[in-house]
């Protein structure tokens, strides 16, 4: 099982920049590392995935080192309504992409 | 298009009695989950679902609990007899296995009180 840590909780300003760091250091080499958001009252919603190096789309950017033992998610520029909680989740490819959620890193975005 | 849709929103019960939720997965996703959610976690996967087999169900309390999708669409999850520690939100999330990131899409949940 690829267990991941993350940070339980972070505290931010309006119009900074997000950095929420997750170690898996057991990943395998078909893992994909995910991560999901979750507003209070709502299921959680994929945000971005990656294997290796940087993603980037709309919302967010994954930094994933060479050695996959853990990765970044970037959120730029945070609003109030970026208050959430962050999944980090590995994707075992080999077990029908099952997803194993821990606690998550809540974000508060303060004015 | 359609988000994953889930029924009752909420539910309070009394322990011992019995309770079933339903969901309805995005057209055409052919895997489908059930999790719970206890207040303050992350969800636990119950029970996983391909077509209308069971993929995953290492962690569905076999005793009470007990789901199925018998047309390999919509499906549902039923907890007899309820226990207080099952409180907690159930969670109905589908996927495609037709590429891309195979995200899971998440409903909104049922929110089961125990009393």
């Amino acid at each position: 099982l690829a267990k991941t840590t993350q940070p339980i909780s972070m505290d931010s300003y309006e119009g900074q920049e997000v950095n929420i760091t997750c170690s898996h250091n057991n990943i395998a080499t078909n893992d994909y590392i995910t991560w999901y958001q979750q507003f209070p009252s709502q299921g959680p919603r994929f945000i971005i995935q990656g294997y290796k190096t940087k993603v980037t789309n709309e919302v967010a950017s994954l930094f994933i080192p060479a050695d996959r033992k853990s990765s970044t998610l970037s959120l730029p520029r945070v609003s109030l309504s970026d208050t959430a909680v962050y999944y980090c989740l590995v994707k075992r490819r080999a077990a029908g992409n099952k997803l194993t959620f821990g606690g998550g890193t809540r974000v508060l975005v303060k004015p | 298009e359609a988000g994953v849709a889930q029924s009752p929103r909420y539910k309070i019960i009394e322990k011992r009695q019995s309770v079933a939720f339903w969901c309805n997965p995005i057209s055409g996703h052919a895997t489908l989950y059930w999790y719970q959610q206890i207040l303050g976690q992350g969800p636990k996967l119950l029970i996983q679902f391909q077509n209308n087999g069971v993929v995953d169900d290492s962690q569905l309390p076999k005793d009470r609990f007990s789901a199925e999708r018998l047309k390999g669409v919509d499906s549902t999850l039923k907890i007899q007899p309820a226990k207080l520690e099952d409180s907690a939100v159930y969670l109905c999330a589908s996927s495609s296995i037709a590429g891309g990131h195979n995200e899971q899409f998440f409903g909104p949940g049922t929110r089961l009180t125990v009393l």
